[in-house]
């Protein structure tokens, strides 16, 4: 079982949709918690980075974390088609290595 | 703002050949990570390098070698290629263990 399980999709939705992203993980060393965006053939794009329980805003992004669940989560609002990537959640614990989940792809119709 | 440079952006190499990849981190940043993605996959943490220091190693093979020079920029060495290690390398940067930037990657095809 991987350290973080993220469910890959594909998810379709219409333009304008409020779009949820969630990852669960098993280890309790992870502290930091982050939010990826990939197109295709690119490089990870950082959209969020977070450090503790709650939620973090940022325009039509909000990442929320619960560590006492281990569950992680990245809200879309208003979701464009230029929205339509992969998303990669990934965390780590005191050192730099980054665990990814297995990316979600996203495609947003319009 | 600068990003992360590597080089090359591809590379086709043949079976037991030798590859050496290249990165330039963020201005300022001192610490160079290095990620393996495969076709579909998620990317794997190879190796990573604070202060020209190894900080950590992940699952790199014992054919690959990397370091990290006095101008921060990093390479990774990668020796008796096989058709395996067909994959986009990234590699990323922070300041400490910071938030990570990626690289636009490498993408290695192994003939």
């Amino acid at each position: 079982q991987k350290e973080v399980e993220q469910d890959p999709g594909p998810l379709s939705v219409p333009e304008g949709a409020i779009v949820s992203l969630n990852c669960t993980y098993s280890n309790s060393a992870f502290q930091y918690f982050m939010w990826y965006r990939q197109y295709s053939r690119k490089g990870p794009e950082l959209l969020m980075y977070t450090y503790s329980s709650g939620n973090k805003e940022d325009g039509r992004f909000t990442a929320q974390v619960d560590k006492s669940s281990k569950y992680i989560s990245l809200f879309i609002r208003d979701s464009q088609p230029s929205d339509s990537a992969t998303y990669l959640c990934a965390m780590r614990g005191n050192t730099g290595k980054l665990i990814f989940g297995q990316g979600t792809t996203l495609q947003v119709k319009p | 703002a600068a990003g992360v440079i590597q080089s090359p952006r591809h590379l086709i190499k043949e079976k037991r050949e030798t590859a050496t990849l290249k990165c330039y981190p963020i201005p300022r940043h001192d610490t160079v990570y290095w990620y393996q993605q495969g076709p579909g996959q998620d990317p794997q943490f190879l190796i990573s390098f604070y202060e020209k220091m190894q900080s950590d190693k992940g699952s790199i093979p014992d054919r690959f070698s990397a370091q990290q020079f006095s101008d921060y920029h990093s390479e990774l060495n990668m020796s008796s290629l096989e058709l395996g290690d067909s994959a986009l390398y990234f590699c990323a940067s922070s300041r400490g263990s910071n938030e990570q930037f990626f690289g636009p990657g490498t993408r290695l095809t192994v003939l």
